[in-house]
């Protein structure tokens, strides 16, 4: 157990809301991650972050933003949510504070999210 | 750039037989890794089995083997004796050294396991 939360875990929201979901870890782990997961496509990143306050894209932003002013917190926010973005959100984190390639990823439960 | 992928879309296997789960990578970087991690119904991801780039012997953790060939670019799951609780989702994944370690996944193969 990494000590990672995700919340919320469900949640159904209409086209055109703003949504925010939220990863907790307890253990100051540097490296943050949200990863999304649609069938067929595995998981695709979205954003991650290398410390507090320091953000960077994914292959799949658009649509998308975080913020991190906590190390134990990363937030991804929706700001106009639509049906594509229906999917199920996966918060991990990196256990070393490195960038090397040798470190596997520790998942939350994942935020399963439909857009109406 | 980087990519991962997983031909099989769904796979079964009789309880107890080993089955191999095919995975192909493609990466300019000499130095990485490769990951595989299962995702059963409930969801979760479990991490599995690692192999670097530079490590000779192919990767092992109990029933979970990873068959790695350098110059084919491939990076397959063997799973020796079939569990029924083997039924799952399993991704194969990718990190570089040049990309920071993020991981970079397949499109996953749907393992079943028959009775």
């Amino acid at each position: 157990d990494a000590g990672i939360t995700q919340s919320p875990r469900h949640k159904v929201t209409e086209t055109g809301t703003p949504v925010t979901l939220r990863c907790h870890q307890t253990e100051n782990h540097r490296y943050m991650y949200w990863y999304r997961q649609d069938p067929g496509h595995g998981l695709r990143l979205i954003h991650y972050s290398y410390g507090v306050k320091d953000t960077d894209k994914g292959e799949v932003s658009d649509g998308y933003s975080v913020s991190r002013s906590k190390t134990e917190d990363f937030l991804l926010t929706l700001e106009s949510a639509t049906s594509s973005q229906t999917s199920v959100y996966f918060c991990a984190i990196r256990a070393s504070s490195t960038g090397g390639p040798n470190e596997k990823l520790f998942f939350g439960s994942g935020t399963q999210l439909s857009v109406l | 750039a980087q990519k991962i992928t997983q031909t099989q879309p769904g796979m079964f296997v009789q309880e107890k037989e080993a089955v191999t789960l095919d995975c192909t990578y493609d990466t300019s970087d000499q130095s990485y890794g490769l990951f595989w991690y299962k995702q059963p119904s409930s969801g979760e991801m479990i991490f599995l089995i690692y192999q670097g780039s530079y490590d000779e012997q192919n990767a092992t953790e109990g029933r979970y083997s990873l068959n790695f060939q350098k110059a084919r670019k491939s990076a397959n799951l063997v799973i020796s004796a079939s569990q029924l609780g083997d039924s799952a989702m399993y991704f194969c994944a990718m990190s570089t050294y040049n990309q920071g370690g993020k991981l970079i996944f397949g499109q996953g193969t749907e393992l079943s396991v028959k009775p």
